[in-house]
């Protein structure tokens, strides 16, 4: 079963820090990768998608994609308390079932 | 806009109890459907996917089912709840089955006592 590894588990920054994310997929066949926030008591909102090598900014986030290692991670620059919820990273491929991570849980600490 | 409703909101249910969750899809024809199941604090796990009317697609088993009425109503029962049925149900829609961005209802929570 292809499993899709977050880590850390948790992460406390202060605020107008750096909270740097990770997620790794098993399955080599992986081809679309997005990261979601989910806010305590709310459904997942898509914050951003990457579908090919290489980094894209939007904002205060920036997501970095290494296909060859299944690898992507997800910064967020200059973090506020309202950065703070459950982030899940999820992936497909065209012919399997979007898989969601375990999440990381971040707090960010006025 | 395309908008997604959710009923009920929240559910207290007593083990061994029916259910039926619903969701609606609003601005978008023909989209895939999703049910998800979330416990407290974890990860989503997708239970069933609808590509159109009438035909679901079951992702995992536990003892829940999925049906399509309508275009744009996904439904979610089971006859009798476990207390592993507990959590947080999501209902989400994408454009492109499994390769797309998926856009979800705002859930529903419930509780088997």
């Amino acid at each position: 079963q292809q499993k899709v590894q977050q880590s850390p588990e948790s992460l406390i920054v202060p605020e107008g820090g750096m909270a740097s994310l990770n997620c790794t997929s098993s399955d080599r066949n992986v081809d679309y990768f997005w990261w979601y926030r989910q806010h305590s008591g709310k459904s997942p909102k898509m914050l951003m998608s990457i579908f090919s090598n290489g980094e894209k900014e939007e904002g205060r986030f920036t997501v970095h994609l290494n296909k060859a290692s299944l690898h992507t991670s997800l910064h967020i620059r200059d973090s506020q308390p309202s950065d703070s919820a459950l982030y899940l990273c999820a992936v497909s491929s065209n012919t399997n079932k979007v898989v969601f991570g375990t999440g990381t849980r971040l707090q960010v600490l006025p | 806009a395309q908008t997604i409703h959710q009923w009920p909101v929240a559910e207290i249910k007593a083990v061994g109890s029916p259910l039926s969750l619903g969701c609606t899809i609003k601005g978008k024809s023909s989209p895939n459907l999703y049910w998800y199941w979330q416990a407290t604090g974890g990860t989503l796990q997708q239970l069933f996917y609808s590509i159109t009317v009438g035909q679901v697609e079951s992702v995992v088993q536990l003892n829940l089912s999925a049906s399509r009425p309508k275009d744009d109503q996904f439904i979610l029962s089971t006859e009798k709840l476990l207390l592993s049925h507990s959590g947080f149900y999501l209902c989400a829609w994408s454009q492109h089955l499994n390769q797309d961005t998926q856009y979800f209802g705002p859930g529903t929570r419930l509780l088997v006592l």
